[in-house]
């Protein structure tokens, strides 16, 4: 069955420096998430991106934030200089369709990010 | 304001105890409730999506109902690597397309 594959697994960096979150959606998806759960919390949704543009953003996705499809496959989540709270897990996930449809989310097993 | 609320908290049954697990949600225009199963240090796995009210469906020990206001998982016979947290997510028309995830209910099953 197709997933959606994320890389690394761990990260750990410290605080001011950037890092860049990848991830490989199920190949015939057209719409792709990002999401984040910080330990012992709800999943918080970041991004929704769509024919190669952000679709919508939550208010936790500011401006150090920003999402990429740089060729047919890859899908990365930039964080420009990350902060103590980012630590958190960060999800891909990707859908056939954006609403309804019977397109539910299909998610990879997430990056942990961790700020020193 | 628009919610997703899970409860119980946290379910601890023995084996073949069955039991159920509701998620309330207070969203105008629901587009589809959605149940994922989580286990540690794993991405969410999708088990089933609901529509309408009355809608059922099953898949092995489990089966999710929906109402006007709420979602039932049902857990029968559950055995021990039935152990995971289980969230609900809801879609709805000012959503857009983002899903709101309930905080989860974590269950376990002890042999």
């Amino acid at each position: 069955e197709p997933e959606v594959t994320q890389t690394p697994s761990h990260q750990v960096t410290q605080m001011g420096q950037e890092v860049i979150l990848r991830c490989v959606p199920i190949s015939n998806h057209l719409y792709f998430y990002w999401y984040r759960q910080i330990l012992g919390q709800k999943v918080e949704f970041l991004v929704s991106f769509y024919n190669n543009e952000i679709s919508e953003k939550s208010e936790i996705f500011d401006d150090q934030f920003s999402v990429e499809r740089p060729d047919g496959s890859n899908f990365t989540l930039k964080i420009r200089s990350t902060k103590l709270e980012d630590s958190a897990m960060y999800f891909c996930a990707s859908s056939l369709y954006g609403q309804g449809g019977n397109s539910p989310l299909h998610f990879g097993n997430g990056t942990r990010l961790t700020v020193t | 304001e628009d919610q997703v609320t899970q409860s119980p908290e946290a379910l601890r049954l023995q084996e073949g105890e069955s039991s159920s697990l509701n998620c309330s949600y207070t969203v105008s225009g629901l587009r589809g409730l959605f149940w994922y199963r989580q286990d540690p240090g794993k991405g969410p796995e999708f088990l089933f999506t609901l529509y309408s009210a009355g809608e059922e469906k099953e898949k092995e020990r489990l089966k999710a109902t929906l109402t006007k206001k709420e979602s039932f998982l049902h857990i029968t016979a559950p055995k021990p690597e039935d152990s995971a947290t289980y969230l609900c997510a809801v879609q709805a028309e000012n959503y857009g397309q983002n899903f709101v995830f309930g905080p989860g209910t974590r269950l376990s099953v002890l042999p």
